[in-house]
């Protein structure tokens, strides 16, 4: 099973600053990697898909780079609806894994 | 619209069984893959379980490999999960998700708001 590593797992920030979240994989993924916002008491919400690809509606503040087993989610200048949990996910031949998650909070 | 409707949860106690559902409208659903994802309280996601547009291809998590089983009928635009022998750690809200095919490199595109399932004496 692949395993996604998230770090920090926390990151204290204040709007308008940058965000830079990490996601590194056991064994590569290729740039099959996406991300998910996830707000309290809400379903996940897919922000990039296929590692740098934003999904449908997502501001262009948030941005993906990596391949292979490094992955990155930059939220260029945070705005107060940005503060979230935020998971990578990778699937590999069926089966799916999430990372355990970063939390954004503000500072 | 995209919707996504899970119903069947519930307070269930440990050994016993479950079926969950999702009702799936807005899309053509043959078409794409399903998933269901859950999260404990308080914890993060989990992939539990996949099933291709026409069910030829079906992955499980290692958690619930053998008791959990994973079926779609395309006739009814339904997903479904059987869930045999619960243990109190499948407590969980459990999201019905929508793959989003080719073009979103299998990502995940919707979610339904979940169903919680609870595994207690």
């Amino acid at each position: 099973e692949i395993v996604l590593t998230q770090s920090p797992a926390t990151l204290s920030l204040s709007p308008g600053e940058r965000a830079t979240l990490s996601c590194r994989a056991s064994q590569s993924v290729s740039s099959y990697l996406a991300w998910y916002q996830q707000k309290p008491g809400q379903a996940p919400r897919l922000l990039i898909y296929d590692a740098s690809n934003r999904a449908t509606g997502i501001p262009a503040r948030f941005s993906g780079s990596g391949s292979g087993t490094d992955f990155t989610l930059t939220i260029s200048s945070l705005e107060p609806e940005d503060f979230a949990v935020y998971y990578c996910q990778q699937r590999s031949n069926w089966r799916y894994t999430f990372g355990q998650g970063t939390k954004l909070e503000i500072k | 619209e995209v919707q996504l409707v899970e119903s069947g949860g519930g307070l269930v106690q440990p050994g016993r069984s479950l079926r969950l559902s999702c009702a799936a409208s807005g899309f053509t659903f043959d078409d794409y893959a399903m998933h269901w994802v859950r999260q404990a309280p308080g914890k993060g996601l989990e992939w539990v379980s996949g099933i291709s547009w026409n069910s030829g291809s079906i992955g499980y998590a290692d958690s619930v490999k053998g008791r959990f089983t994973i079926s779609r009928d395309n006739a009814k635009n339904s997903l479904y999960l059987q869930m045999n022998s619960l243990r109190a750690e499948d407590t969980a809200l459990y999201y019905c998700a929508k793959e989003g095919g080719y073009s979103y490199a299998d990502a995940f595109d919707y979610w339904g708001q979940g169903t919680l399932v609870t595994v207690s004496s």
